[in-house]
């Protein structure tokens, strides 16, 4: 079945650095979606992305669709220690609209 | 916008019994929801999708018996795990999908903390 790698699996970071990760997969999607998730809370989304070569920002996060439409990143600017959280991307395009999930990053931020 | 809520936000129970979580979107409508559970420190794992009206469409390896969903109006999807065992202590989590054609645009419950003792 469609698989993600998502990478890293894990950041520790100093506040005020930039944050760069990915997914990229064997298959191609139709959408990438990238979630937050703070523990005990459902995911949150952050960015969709429809187009490949797509580029979509929100905040200080931007995300882009790859050209391939076989991979996606996600950049955080400037961290601060609410960014702490779990990251997924996530692959549509299922005849349903079900999702792919990464296995998540998780990022730590030292203030 | 976009607001999925789900109740309760956490249930222990004794094994044995069954537990019904409800998922309502708030604030429109949607004809598909999906239920995942997520073991500490994994992924989301796709367990069904609900569709209003329709029976429910299982991943393989989750009994339809056992995890009954319920999707009986485009607000209110609901997921009952039947005879809990120790080993269905999970979080379970719902997502509803906006929009009724190929926008996949998920947005999730909270969640539900289920203990079974």
């Amino acid at each position: 079945g469609q698989q993600l790698n998502q990478s890293p699996q894990s950041m520790f970071i100093q506040e005020g650095e930039d944050v760069s990760m990915n997914c990229t997969s064997s298959s191609i999607f139709n959408t990438w979606l990238w979630y937050k998730q703070d523990p005990g809370e459902g995911p949150v989304l952050l960015i969709a992305l429809y187009k490949a070569g797509e580029l979509t920002s929100n905040g200080r996060l931007t995300a882009q669709f790859g050209i391939t439409r076989k991979d996606s990143f996600l950049n955080i600017s400037a961290s601060i220690p609410s960014d702490v959280g779990i990251y997924f991307c996530a692959g549509g395009g299922g005849s349903q609209g079900n999702l792919i999930f990464g296995k998540g990053t998780k990022l730590s931020v030292k203030p | 916008g976009a607001v999925v809520s789900q109740h309760p936000s956490w249930v222990i129970c004794k094994s044995g019994t069954s537990v019904k979580i409800e998922c309502r979107s708030l604030d429109f409508q949607a004809t598909t929801m999906f239920w995942y559970r997520q073991f500490p420190k994994q992924s989301l794992m796709l367990m069904a999708t609900s569709n209003e009206g329709s029976k429910a469409t299982y991943e393989q390896g989750v009994e339809k018996d056992k995890f009954l969903i319920n999707h009986a109006s485009l607000t209110l999807s609901t997921l009952t795990v039947t005879s809990a065992h120790p080993e269905d202590s999970s979080f379970y989590i719902c997502s509803a999908r906006l929009g009724s054609g190929r926008d996949p645009e998920q947005y999730f419950g909270p969640g539900t903390r289920l203990t079974v003792t």
